[in-house]
């Protein structure tokens, strides 16, 4: 399997679940992206990691958890989320986290909060 | 600071004709260019970039993009529209140094009519 890979697709949950969101690239970068994608609103940068190490965290409130277990795998961990969380979430790739790289997206994650 | 418009928020073409896409851009470097396509419930796929050299790229699909530095454009066109590239259309900018995040645009809505 090649590019980028999320699961769930699609997701639903109540404010008091927990749940993981799972990210997977087969292009062997180095750099690994969370975006939230509201409607009518540029995508939204949550989380930068390099070679498993956050490098960034754009604000994010803290029931969205992130982990990077190594350099193909991205997890986002969901936990007492509101109605507002609700959008999708992409995932990207690239090979680095600083100077010149294209990033690929992977199909996103729709979650709905209830 | 950095900022991505796209002023056109839903365009509809006939099929078979010509488009226009813009872009403009607030940048205090010239930075990286970026247009990707997102049909509906897919992630965002990359139709070209602008790195350096000749400032009219070519992509997939057969889109291109001119880089006017002037006028802090980045214009996406195609010559003849086909009804699979109705679709959600982002442009995006990226640093040429320091982290590799990229600054999205609110996107453009294309509709093709038969």
């Amino acid at each position: 399997e090649t590019g980028v890979t999320q699961t769930p697709r699609h997701l639903v949950m109540g404010m008091t679940n927990k749940k993981s969101l799972k990210c997977e690239q087969h292009l062997g970068h180095n750099a690994m992206y969370w975006y939230k994608q509201s409607a009518k609103k540029p995508l939204e940068l949550m989380f930068v990691y390099s070679l498993e190490e956050r490098v960034e965290n754009n604000s994010v409130p803290s029931r969205f958890s992130p982990e990077c277990p190594n350099s193909s795998h991205l997890f986002l961990h969901l936990h007492t989320l509101q109605p507002e969380d609700s959008a999708l979430y992409l995932c990207a790739s690239s090979p680095s986290s600083s100077g010149v790289g294209t990033q690929y997206f992977g199909p996103g994650t729709r979650l709905l909060v209830l | 600071a950095q900022s991505v418009t796209q002023p056109d928020i839903h365009i509809t073409v006939s099929e078979g004709a010509s488009l226009e896409l813009r872009c403009n851009y607030s940048y205090g470097a010239t930075p990286y260019l970026f247009w990707y396509v997102q049909s509906p419930g897919q992630g965002l796929q990359l139709l070209l970039k602008y790195f350096s050299g000749d400032t009219l790229v070519q992509g997939i699909k057969g889109f291109e993009a001119e880089f006017k530095r002037s006028q802090s454009s980045f214009n996406l066109r195609k010559p003849s529209v086909h009804w699979s590239d109705a679709a959600e259309y982002f442009c995006a900018v990226g640093a040429r140094t320091g982290a590799n995040n990229l600054f999205f645009g609110t996107g453009t809505r294309l509709t093709v009519i038969p």
